[in-house]
């Protein structure tokens, strides 16, 4: 069965500082690595993706993938109070046209 | 662009009743749909897949009698909760998918059903 392990938090910075999410995954045929953030009570958004080995920025945020070692992380620079959300690790193989989300990573941004 | 309208945004109804959730995808055409539910403090889990014209596919253990979806056309994909439960109450979301299978998926706003 395909997992998708991520520390659910929370993880807590002040502002300003640099927040890292890590996300691991168990099939190694992995192919697509999406990160979304996921507001209480609203459907997630789409932050960023990845597909190929190192690293991928957009912004604040740069999206980290190592195949080897199997896992995936996002880190976002500058953080903001806003930023507090959920972040869910969603990985798709080549397979499948579905993701398998982690249960994400709660992130607390305070002033 | 990439835009999923989901409505209604939130629902509540009596144990025995039936609920439908429409998903629409506004600014493209979705080939494939996809249904999700996620209960508080828990991942998002896939209910099943909708393609255009076919039937669609189910995850193991959900009921595909409870839970009956079509996809009538390119921008739009239904969910009908049938002789809703308590039990039943939950986030549901759809997602579609703009272009090939590598691209992401892009999610509606989700409905809160709560089921009394």
């Amino acid at each position: 069965q395909k997992e998708v392990e991520q520390n659910s938090g929370p993880l807590s910075v002040p502002e300003g500082a640099i927040a890292s999410l890590n996300c691991t995954y168990s099939d190694r045929g992995s192919q697509s690595f999406f990160w979304y953030r996921q507001y209480s009570g609203k459907s997630p958004e789409l932050i960023m993706f990845i597909y190929s080995n190192g690293d991928k920025e957009d912004g604040r945020f740069t999206a980290q993938l190592n195949k080897a070692s199997q896992y995936v992380s996002l880190l976002i620079r500058d953080s903001q109070p806003s930023d507090s959300a959920t972040y869910l690790c969603a990985v798709k193989d080549s397979g499948y046209s579905t993701l398998t989300f982690g249960k994400g990573t709660m992130l607390l941004v305070s002033p | 662009g990439a835009v999923v309208s989901q409505h209604p945004s939130w629902v509540i109804c009596k144990s025995g009743t039936s609920v439908k959730i429409e998903c629409r995808s506004l600014d493209f055409q979705a080939t494939t749909m996809f249904w999700y539910r996620q209960f508080p403090k828990q991942s998002l889990m896939l209910m099943a897949t909708s393609n255009e014209g076919s039937k669609a596919t189910y995850e193991q253990g959900v009921e595909k009698d409870k839970f009956l979806i079509n996809h009538a056309s390119l921008t739009l994909s239904t969910l009908t909760v049938t002789s809703a439960h308590p039990e039943d109450s939950s986030f549901y979301i759809c997602s579609a998918r703009q272009g090939t299978i590598g691209e992401p998926l892009h999610f509606g706003n989700g409905t809160r059903l709560t089921v009394t």
